[in-house]
């Protein structure tokens, strides 16, 4: 079973810090991809990742950057958080070839005050 | 225009209802379609891919309009179970390795 997993489940951090969420996936899958979810816009894509440090923008880049030194890995930042960042953050994987099937982790909620 | 379009919802069926839903996308070019499914305060799982001659899974049937560039899934027999937000998603910009997801459609099924 494909298993991916989010650093935590909720979050609360305050307007100006610097976030970090984590995903790890354990089936050595080549794409990495972190969204976010709000109500009435459905998943909206940030950044994702086809191999180790390697990343493309998403539709909704700015105010977040990313990382992926192992393959396993793949961390969303928010340089300086704000409060349009509140929201439901979906990671997900899939493995090469470019429409697999994604399997996702079960999200972060990061509220920001 | 939206990449991926649904229609929001929420469709409230008896338990038994035949319903089906309808999503439309813009590119004329895709290749590759899906429906997820989404559970409440649940990350989203697929339910099936969508092949260009359709194609059934038990009480779920998805299909393909290439000329109208929609796509659809019926639901046969409703479940209470089946009371989900379902998620058309659609390789949309031309060259992208990345999914479009829709807003999704959510159903109730009632007893």
């Amino acid at each position: 079973d494909v298993k991916v997993t989010q650093s935590s489940r909720y979050l609360v951090k305050r307007t100006g810090e610097k976030v970090f969420l984590e995903c790890v996936q354990d089936m050595d899958h080549e794409n990495m991809f972190w969204y976010r979810q709000d109500p009435g816009l459905g998943l909206r894509l940030i950044y994702f990742s086809y191999d180790v440090k390697m990343k493309e923008k998403g539709d909704i880049p700015e105010g977040y950057s990313v990382s992926r030194e192992k393959k396993e890995r793949f961390s969303l930042i928010l340089e300086s958080a704000s409060t349009n960042q509140t929201s439901m953050y979906l990671c997900a994987s899939s493995s090469s070839g470019t429409y697999n099937e994604q399997f996702f982790g079960p999200g972060t909620r990061l509220t920001v005050l | 225009r939206k990449e991926v379009e649904q229609d929001p919802g929420p469709f409230n069926v008896p338990e038994g209802a035949t319903v089906a839903f309808n999503c439309t996308y813009s590119n004329s070019a895709s290749q590759s379609f899906f429906w997820y499914r989404q559970d409440c305060r649940k990350e989203p799982k697929l339910l099936m891919s969508v092949y260009s001659s359709g194609n059934e899974d038990g009480r779920f049937t998805a299909q393909l309009n290439r000329a109208s560039q929609y796509i659809s899934l019926l639901i046969r027999d409703s479940k209470l179970s089946d009371s989900a937000t379902y998620l058309c998603v659609v390789n949309g910009e031309t060259g992208r390795r990345a999914l479009t997801f829709g807003s999704g459609t959510r159903l109730q099924v009632q007893p």
